[in-house]
């Protein structure tokens, strides 16, 4: 069974002050991973996806990085509008067909 | 700009009542899927469809929950009799899919409709 752990759970940053999102997951062949970003009352976001370890892909403050065990969501000089829940998902072999399997998300509040 | 609808976004009902929700997926997708998100529980894969066929409903209850594609451009979810335990936001979302690649970058999701039973 496919797995996705989130840490933390809860991150506060002053404005400008960069940190990372981490994303542990267990999967049976991963055939993708996919970082979205979720605001209250709205549907998640699609922010990247990574398909292979050592990949990276970065969208103006964030930054996406993959392994074999884990992702980062690094987000660098964050402004109060990148507040939200940052969701992880994986996609497993074959057999999970086109399932995604969610973390429970880490909930980001950059403070002015 | 072209995006997931989904209706209606806020639902309140008694619980035995029945409730369908209903999804517009981006036109051209091919799977359709539906997430139910609570605190406790977090995102949870319902039921999913390729050109409109069911291929995994395997985290739906069998006994209350429903899901059908009436056709390419409509999803729904029924829910009958709805309990309290059903409350919670439930999300459609949509991609394209051929062979088993992501033809999209992913799934796309719709703004969700807010069930509380009463």
């Amino acid at each position: 069974e496919d797995q996705v752990t989130q840490s933390p759970e809860a991150l506060r940053l002053q404005e400008g002050e960069s940190s990372s999102l981490n994303c542990s997951y267990t999967v049976s062949g991963l055939r993708g991973l996919f970082w979205y970003r979720q605001d209250p009352g709205k549907g998640p976001e699609f922010l990247f996806t990574l398909y292979s370890a050592g990949e990276e892909k970065e969208k103006e403050r964030l930054k996406a990085t993959l392994t074999k065990k884990e992702s980062f969501l690094h987000i660098t000089a964050p402004k109060p509008e990148d507040s939200a829940t940052y969701l992880c998902a994986v996609q497993g072999g074959e057999t999970s067909g086109s399932r995604l399997t969610f973390g429970e998300g880490t909930q980001l509040t950059v403070n002015p | 700009d072209a995006r997931v609808t989904q209706t209606p976004r806020h639902k309140v009902t008694e619980m035995g009542q029945e409730v369908t929700m209903r999804c517009q997926p981006i036109l051209g997708h091919n799977t359709v899927f539906w997430y139910r998100q609570t605190m406790m529980q977090g995102l949870e894969l319902l039921a999913y469809f390729r050109n409109r066929a069911p291929l995994d409903d395997s985290g739906m209850p069998k006994d209350r929950f429903s899901a059908e594609m009436p056709d390419a451009t409509l999803a729904t979810l029924k829910i009958q009799p709805s309990e309290p335990r059903d409350s919670a936001v439930y999300f459609c979302a949509s991609g394209l899919v051929r062979d088993g690649r992501w033809f999209t970058d992913t799934q796309y999701f719709g703004p969700g409709t807010r069930l509380t039973v009463l």
